[in-house]
């Protein structure tokens, strides 16, 4: 199994719609994060958590909300999507003694907004 | 504003010859530095980092140079392999922080 796994793979939802991206870890990192990569644009934060009782927002969280249920799992939500939140979207860990070796990403989420 | 940029969105490479992807930040706080590699349907993945205390760091055919006051770094690889091929990003972040702003990317492709 992947130590970080992303679902669903892919998904194509209508403007308006409400969708759920999740996330897991087997990594028992403490801090996730999720990234949308954009043409052009690179990899970019949408939002953080650093523990289950931690979010913090990144560069560009206008339109979405996550959920950190669990150490291992952490949620992003478009709660009204649009069809500029077309993108690859990436989970990431990392160990908080581990900033030196970056993240461990997941296979990421290709999100379609129609 | 883009902290970290790749002005280079891509490269053609003759394998057995080097490789070099630059990346340069605007940001004086920052002093780690990560480059990761990407293939396609998959997640990036680690490659090799650099501390601002050094201006060097080697791992086999990678090398990672820092020219801090040129906030400057590059990637050589040496020989460049067509497994090589893929996209790759340089990654920067300042100690405490345990975020990294990523370039924009540059795709890498090695001819046979």
């Amino acid at each position: 199994d992947a130590d970080v796994t992303q679902t669903p793979r892919n998904r194509i939802t209508k403007t308006g719609k409400r969708i759920m991206l999740e996330c897991s870890q087997t990594k028992g990192h403490d801090r996730m994060y999720w990234y949308r990569q954009d043409p052009g644009l690179g990899l970019r934060l949408i939002y953080y958590s650093f523990d289950v009782k931690d979010i913090n927002k990144g560069e560009i969280s206008d339109g979405y909300s996550v959920s950190r249920q669990a150490q291992a799992k952490f949620s992003l939500s478009l709660e009204s999507a649009i069809p500029n939140q077309t993108a690859l979207y990436f989970c990431a860990t990392s160990d908080r003694d581990s900033i030196f070796s970056g993240y461990t990403f997941g296979s990421g989420t290709r999100l379609t907004v129609v | 504003d883009q902290q970290v940029k790749q002005n280079s969105p891509s490269l053609s490479v003759q394998e057995g010859r080097i490789s070099i992807l630059n990346c340069d930040y605007t940001n004086s706080m920052f002093d780690y530095f990560l480059w990761y590699k990407k293939y396609p349907a998959e997640g990036p993945t680690f490659l090799i980092s650099i501390s601002s205390i050094k201006d060097k760091n080697e791992d086999g055919r990678f090398t990672v140079f820092l020219n801090k006051s040129a906030k400057h770094l590059s990637l050589h690889i040496v020989p460049s392999q067509p497994g090589d091929s893929a996209v790759y990003f340089c990654a920067a972040s300042t100690s405490g922080t345990y975020k990294y702003i990523f370039g924009t990317g540059t795709r890498l492709k090695v001819l046979a």
